[in-house]
């Protein structure tokens, strides 16, 4: 697609349930990363993919995370059992791998809230 | 943590130059953005500085020094619609893309 899509672009969810957030990059950007944005917090690094490699899932803040990357494209965040603190805006980015002096191209969004 | 400081906030007005500051620590520097993000909007790039000096495009410049760890995003005839957040942001070789964030600055500009 022209830009990164993601979705939903809000979603308001009970204590305890689970969610998932799905991210489509751009056609062809091989590197996918996962941040999230907490009010006047700086952006969280949680996980990025890059090709066939392994990602890096060093900046999940816990084990109720997790990510997924099916055939190279589309990415699917999940987070289980969720808590008022996992509210926070959660943004995808991709970029094509070797290339940052392009710097990532951002989706929306996706906004959580957790009651 | 990854000390990448930028001021909360700064105010300017329509026309005028105002200049953002950021400084990081330098270890495992590979390269330093900056991003535009509107309120409730997906952040921007803006620029890209991984050797010493300035980069100008159009009304934003962007400044590097490697050996002092710090950058300036400096923008120029300022427009009400600059008012945003700016977003420092530093790459490190050794983590491939990842990009750490400072907390941003918001910009207002007012008329």
């Amino acid at each position: 697609g022209a830009g990164v899509s993601q979705s939903p672009s809000n979603k308001v969810t009970e204590k305890g349930k689970d969610v998932e957030l799905r991210c489509d990059p751009i056609s062809g950007h091989t590197a996918l990363y996962w941040y999230r944005q907490s009010l006047g917090q700086g952006l969280e690094f949680l996980i990025y993919f890059q090709g066939n490699s392994a990602p890096d899932k060093s900046g999940l803040p816990s084990d109720r995370f997790s990510a997924e990357r099916t055939g190279g494209s589309v990415s699917t965040l999940t987070i289980q059992r969720t808590q008022q603190e996992d509210s926070a805006v959660y943004l995808c980015a991709s970029s094509l791998q070797g290339h940052l002096s392009y710097g990532y191209t951002f989706g929306s969004g996706t906004r959580l809230t957790v009651v | 943590g990854q000390n990448i400081d930028q001021p909360t906030e700064m105010t300017a007005t329509e026309g005028a130059i105002v200049q953002i500051n950021c400084t990081y620590q330098t270890s495992g520097f590979n390269g330093l953005f900056w991003y535009q993000q509107h309120a409730g909007e997906a952040p921007t790039f803006l620029s890209y500085n991984v050797l010493d000096g300035l980069e100008e495009k159009g009304r934003f410049s962007s400044f590097l020094s490697r050996s002092k760890g710090y950058s300036y995003l400096l923008l120029k005839e300022l427009q009400m619609k600059d008012s945003a957040s700016y977003l420092c942001a530093v790459n490190r070789g050794s983590t491939l893309g990842r990009l750490y964030f400072g907390r941003g600055t918001q910009l207002t500009v007012w008329p």
